[in-house]
C-alpha cells in the first residue's frame, strides 16, 4: 500500500529553525516534493528530491535517504509567514501520480 | 492571466443539479490534474491528462466526469454529487510530470 506519515502539527517561534520529518512506505518512488499551502490558497511548490542527499534553497532545505523511506524540509530564519501547511509527496514509479501526505500544519509565534 | 486559473472560486449545489467546474493552464504545460482536498485528509489525485489523454482515472465515482478539450483547458463535470463530496477542488498543470503548479481552487458545497 501507500503510505505517507507527516507529524499533525508544529510550532516555533521567529528566528528559529525547524525540520518537518516526512516518511513513507510506496509500492515505486520517482522523486518526493514539498509543497507549501497558506490557508486558503492554492499549494505552491518548494522542493524536489529524486537522489539522496540536501538541496539548499534559501532558507529552505530539503533532504532525502530513499534506503530509509525518510525526508525532511529544513526552515531557516522562521518568520511570521512560514505558518502554513507543508505537504510532503512521492511521485510514484510511473511517474504520472503524486501521492500526498496529510501536512503539517506549522504555527510561528513572535 | 497567469498560471493556473480555476472556476468559479465557490460553488454550493443541490444533489440533483449539474455544474461543471472549469481550469486554465497559461504556462505551455502539456499534463493537467484533478485533486480533491477534504478537512484533515491528505490531498487526493482524481484524473491525470497528458497531451489531452486521460492516463490516470483514480476510482473516481462516475457522478465526476473529467473532460480535456485541449491542454490549456480542463474541466470537472458535476451531477447528482453528495454531500460527502464537498472540499476544495484544486487543478493543476506539469511540464512533462515535474513539479506541478496548482491554482487557487473551487470551494464545494454540496446541500
Amino acid at each position: 500500500g501507500q503510505n505517507i506519515d507527516q507529524p499533525t502539527e508544529m510550532t516555533a517561534t521567529e528566528g528559529a529553525i525547524v525540520q518537518i520529518n516526512c516518511t513513507y512506505q510506496t509500492s515505486g518512488f520517482n522523486g518526493l516534493f514539498w509543497y507549501q499551502q497558506h490557508a486558503g490558497e492554492a499549494p505552491t511548490f518548494l522542493s524536489y528530491n529524486v537522489l539522496d542527499g540536501l538541496e539548499e534553497k534559501g532558507r529552505f532545505s530539503s533532504f532525502l535517504s530513499r534506503s530509509k523511506g525518510y525526508s525532511y524540509l529544513l526552515l531557516k530564519e522562521l518568520q511570521m509567514k512560514d505558518s502554513a501547511s507543508y505537504l510532503c509527496a512521492v511521485r510514484d514509479q510511473a511517474g504520472t501520480a503524486l501521492i500526498f501526505g496529510k501536512g503539517t500544519t506549522l504555527s510561528v509565534s513572535s | 492571466e497567469t498560471g493556473v486559473t480555476q472556476t468559479p472560486r465557490h460553488l454550493v449545489m443541490g444533489m440533483t443539479n449539474k455544474k461543471s467546474l472549469k481550469c486554465e493552464q497559461h504556462l505551455g504545460h502539456n499534463a493537467m490534474y484533478w485533486y480533491k482536498q477534504s478537512a484533515k485528509k491528505p490531498l487526493e489525485l482524481m484524473f491525470v491528462y497528458s497531451l489531452e489523454e486521460r492516463v490516470e482515472n483514480n476510482s473516481v465515482p462516475s457522478r465526476f466526469s473529467p473532460e480535456c478539450p485541449n491542454s490549456s483547458h480542463l474541466f470537472l463535470h458535476l451531477h447528482t454529487l453528495q454531500p460527502e463530496d464537498s472540499a476544495l477542488y484544486l487543478c493543476a498543470s506539469s511540464h512533462g510530470y515535474n513539479e506541478q503548479f496548482f491554482g487557487p481552487g473551487t470551494r464545494l458545497t454540496v446541500l
